[in-house]
C-alpha cells in the first residue's frame, strides 16, 4: 500500500461543469501521475508530475489541467466536463523517484460520469 | 493509434492449469515491459516487469517472457489460481516517463 487516495471516488456531473479530482498521498514520493481508463484503450496518461509545480502533458492531456503545490497533493481538473470526460481516472506514484523505469503504484480511482 | 495490443479481451483456463497472456507492441524505442493486474472496483497492482536487455524474468508462478524481435511479450502464469481471475494489462515505456498500456485481457481460472 503506498498510501495513495483519492477523492472523491464517485461523481456525477453535468456537461459544461467545472470538476477537480484529488489525488493524495501520505509518502512524499516525487513523481505522480493521472490516468484515464476507458473500454477499447486500456490506460492513458493525462498528466504527470515530477516536483511541487513541475508538470508535464500526457497522451491525452486535452481538456485537463493539474496541479501540485504540495508534495502530498496532485489535482486534475476538467475545467468544462464534456460526455467524452466520462471515465474511470486514476491516480499513481513511482516510488523510486527515477520515473517511469520503475513501477507506479495505483490509487483506487475516481468514476466520473458527465450527463 | 495503439502501440501496445492484447489481442484477446478474455481468456478462460483451469485451475491448476498455465494461463498465457500475450502482448504485442509497435515502438521499438520501448525497453521496459510491466504486467499489472486488476480487480473489479480497485487500482491496477503491478505485477512483474521486464527491462528489454532480457528475455525472460521470473518471480513465483510468474514469468513474463520477452521477444524483440517479434515485438511480443507474454505472461504465463503456473498453476493458475481462482483468485487469479482479473484483468491483466501489459504496458511499455521508452523511458519518457510515459506508460503506454494495452486494452487489456479479462482472465477467468475455473475452479
Amino acid at each position: 500500500d503506498a498510501g495513495i487516495t483519492q477523492s472523491p471516488r464517485h461523481k456525477v456531473t453535468e456537461t459544461g461543469t467545472p470538476v477537480t479530482l484529488r489525488c493524495h498521498q501520505t509518502e512524499n514520493h516525487r513523481y505522480m501521475y493521472w490516468y484515464r481508463q476507458d473500454p477499447g484503450h486500456g490506460l492513458r496518461l493525462i498528466h504527470y508530475s515530477y516536483g511541487v509545480k513541475d508538470t508535464d502533458k500526457g497522451e491525452v492531456s486535452d481538456g485537463y489541467s493539474v496541479s501540485r503545490s504540495k508534495t502530498e497533493d496532485f489535482l486534475l481538473t476538467l475545467e468544462s466536463a464534456t460526455s467524452s470526460q466520462t471515465s474511470v481516472y486514476f491516480c499513481a506514484i513511482s516510488i523510486s523517484g527515477t520515473g517511469v523505469y520503475n513501477e507506479q503504484f495505483f490509487g483506487p480511482g475516481t468514476r466520473l460520469t458527465v450527463l | 493509434d495503439q502501440q501496445v495490443k492484447q489481442n484477446s479481451p478474455s481468456l478462460s483456463v483451469q485451475e491448476g492449469r498455465i494461463s498465457i497472456l500475450n502482448c504485442d507492441y509497435t515502438n521499438s524505442m520501448f525497453d521496459y515491459f510491466l504486467w499489472y493486474k486488476k480487480y473489479p472496483a480497485e487500482g491496477p497492482t503491478f505485477l512483474i516487469s521486464i527491462s528489454s536487455i532480457k528475455d525472460k524474468n521470473e518471480d513465483g508462478r510468474f514469468t513474463v517472457f520477452l521477444n524483440k524481435s517479434a515485438k511480443h511479450l507474454s505472461l504465463h502464469i503456473v498453476p493458475s489460481q481462482p483468485g487469479d481471475s482479473a484483468v491483466y494489462f501489459c504496458a511499455a515505456s521508452t523511458g519518457a516517463n510515459n506508460l503506454f498500456f494495452g486494452t487489456g485481457t479479462r482472465l477467468t481460472v475455473i475452479p
